[in-house]
């Protein structure tokens, strides 16, 4: 079993729709989450950033924390074309071993006009 | 820009050669990871370097190797080179020892002929 899972998709929607994308874990060290966007063949682009159970929001994105059931999501209001990519969940623990990035496979966005 | 940056951004090499990737790691940053991405697969975690020191190892061929210098860039030499190493090679660094808000360059692609 991967210490994290996340649906590859593809997942496609139209233009304007709430998109929700999401990742579980089983390495309850993990305290670090983040979100990371992926144009075709370029670098992440780290997108969210949160260390706590709860809710964090910038923009049209929403990180969402559950440590209790060890689930993360992803929520882009909004969607435009623009934001089909790959996004990729990922996270970290303080413990030695587990202080690099671990991450999910991602998923295939597409946002339809 | 995410303030991270890697050289050379394309490569092309025969088999049983040896290459170097380059990265300049953000500034301040003391951590730097190496991951390997080959074709429509997720990234794959190679090492870390925290302020010179080897911090974290994944599944890194012997054939590799990397390095961090004291101006905190790193080098990974990627040696006896086959086609299954055709790949993105991504270089990211964090502040800390733990990867938090970590920033990806925009990668060396790797052909192996």
């Amino acid at each position: 079993q991967k210490e994290v899972e996340q649906d590859p998709g593809p997942l496609s929607v139209p233009e304007g729709a709430i998109v929700s994308l999401n990742c579980t874990y089983s390495n309850s060290a993990f305290q670090y989450f983040m979100w990371y966007r992926q144009y075709s063949r370029k670098g992440p682009e780290l997108l969210m950033y949160t260390y706590s159970s709860g809710n964090k929001e910038d923009g049209r994105f929403t990180a969402q924390v559950d440590k209790s059931s060890k689930y993360i999501s992803l929520f882009i209001r909004d969607s435009q074309p623009s934001d089909s990519a790959t996004y990729l969940c990922a996270m970290s623990s303080p413990n030695f071993g587990n202080e690099k990035l671990t991450f999910g496979t991602g998923t295939r966005l597409t946002i339809i006009p | 820009d995410s303030g991270v940056t890697q050289t050379p951004k394309h490569l092309i090499t025969a088999t049983g050669q040896r290459v170097t990737l380059r990265c300049s790691p953000r500034s301040g940053d003391l951590s730097v990871y190496w991951y390997q991405q080959s074709l429509d697969q997720g990234l794959q975690f190679l090492i870390q370097y925290y302020n010179g020191e080897e911090r974290a190892k994944g599944n890194i061929l012997e054939r590799f190797s990397a390095q961090q210098f004291p101006d905190l860039h790193s080098e990974l030499n990627l040696s006896s080179l086959e086609l299954g190493d055709s790949a993105l090679y991504f270089c990211a660094s964090s502040l800390g020892v733990v990867a938090t808000e970590a920033f990806f360059g925009q990668g060396t692609r790797l052909t192996v002929v």
